[in-house]
C-alpha cells in the first residue's frame, strides 16, 4: 500500500520566491497534519485538518504560511514569500480515527531557501 | 503550550547493551507514542500507548505509559546496529489532535 506521498523531496529556492509543498495522504485517512523539523526546534505541528477542514493552525509561523486541503486526497503548504529561516524539513502525516489514531508520516520535503 | 522533555539527548553505547530513554510532560496526555527516525526519512511509529499504566512490548522494545499520564519510557534490549537513529516520544490529547513531540534521543551504537 502507498504511504503518505510528498513532493518535492528536495527544493532549493531563492529568498522571496513562492514555495508550494504537496501531500497525498493515505487513502481513507480523514486527518492530515503538516509538521516542520529543524535542528533547533525539533518537530513542530504547523496545522492539521479533519475531514478536509482546518482545525488548528496555531502552529503556523506567520501570514507567509498557508495550507489548503481542497479534497480528501490532496493538501498543499505554501510559503510566500520564502525566507532563509524557513529552511527545514516539512513533513506531512495522516491518520484515520478508529485505527487507534496511528499517525503515519511521509518522507518529508527538504527545503533550502538561499 | 505543552512541552515534552525527552532525555537523554544522545546515547553512545556498545552493541548488545540495553537502552533506556524517557519523556516527561508539564501536562497530561491521553496517548503516548514512540517514533524512530532514520536519516532522510520520516518518523516511523514503534509503539503506541493508550492507557495510564499500560506496558507494551514490540520485539526488543518495551514502553510504558506513566500512571500520572505525564511521562513515558522506552527500553530497547540487546541493541543491534540497525537500532541507530533518533527516537522521539510524542503525546496526544484527543484522538483527532496533532502530536506534541519531544526533542529526540540520538542513539549511536559502537561496534
Amino acid at each position: 500500500d502507498a504511504g503518505v506521498i510528498q513532493s518535492p523531496r528536495h527544493e532549493v529556492t531563492e529568498m522571496g520566491q513562492e514555495v508550494t509543498l504537496r501531500c497525498k495522504p493515505i487513502s481513507g485517512h480523514n486527518s492530515l497534519f503538516w509538521y516542520r523539523q529543524t535542528m533547533m526546534r525539533g518537530l513542530e505541528l504547523l496545522i492539521y485538518f479533519n475531514n478536509n477542514v482546518p482545525i488548528d493552525d496555531s502552529g503556523m509561523p506567520e501570514d507567509r504560511f498557508s495550507a489548503k486541503m481542497p479534497n480528501a486526497s490532496f493538501s498543499t503548504l505554501k510559503i510566500q514569500p520564502s525566507e532563509p529561516r524557513d529552511s527545514a524539513v516539512y513533513f506531512c502525516a495522516s491518520s484515520f480515527a478508529g485505527d487507534g489514531n496511528t499517525i503515519y508520516f511521509g518522507e518529508g520535503s527538504w527545503l533550502t531557501v538561499v | 503550550g505543552q512541552q515534552l522533555n525527552q532525555s537523554p539527548q544522545s546515547m553512545f553505547i556498545q552493541e548488545g547493551e540495553d537502552v533506556s530513554m524517557n519523556c516527561t510532560s508539564s501536562s497530561i496526555f491521553n496517548t503516548w507514542l514512540w517514533y524512530k527516525q532514520d536519516p532522510g526519512e520520516g518518523p516511523v511509529l514503534l509503539i503506541a500507548l493508550y492507557k495510564a499504566g499500560e506496558l507494551t512490548s514490540n520485539g526488543r522494545l518495551t514502553a510504558q505509559f506513566g500512571i500520572t499520564r505525564k511521562d513515558s519510557f522506552l527500553n530497547i534490549s540487546a541493541s543491534i546496529p540497525s537500532d541507530v537513529g533518533i527516537y522521539f516520544c510524542a503525546g496526544q490529547l484527543g484522538g483527532a489532535d496533532g502530536l506534541t513531540f519531544g526533542k529526540g534521543t540520538h542513539l549511536i551504537i559502537q561496534p
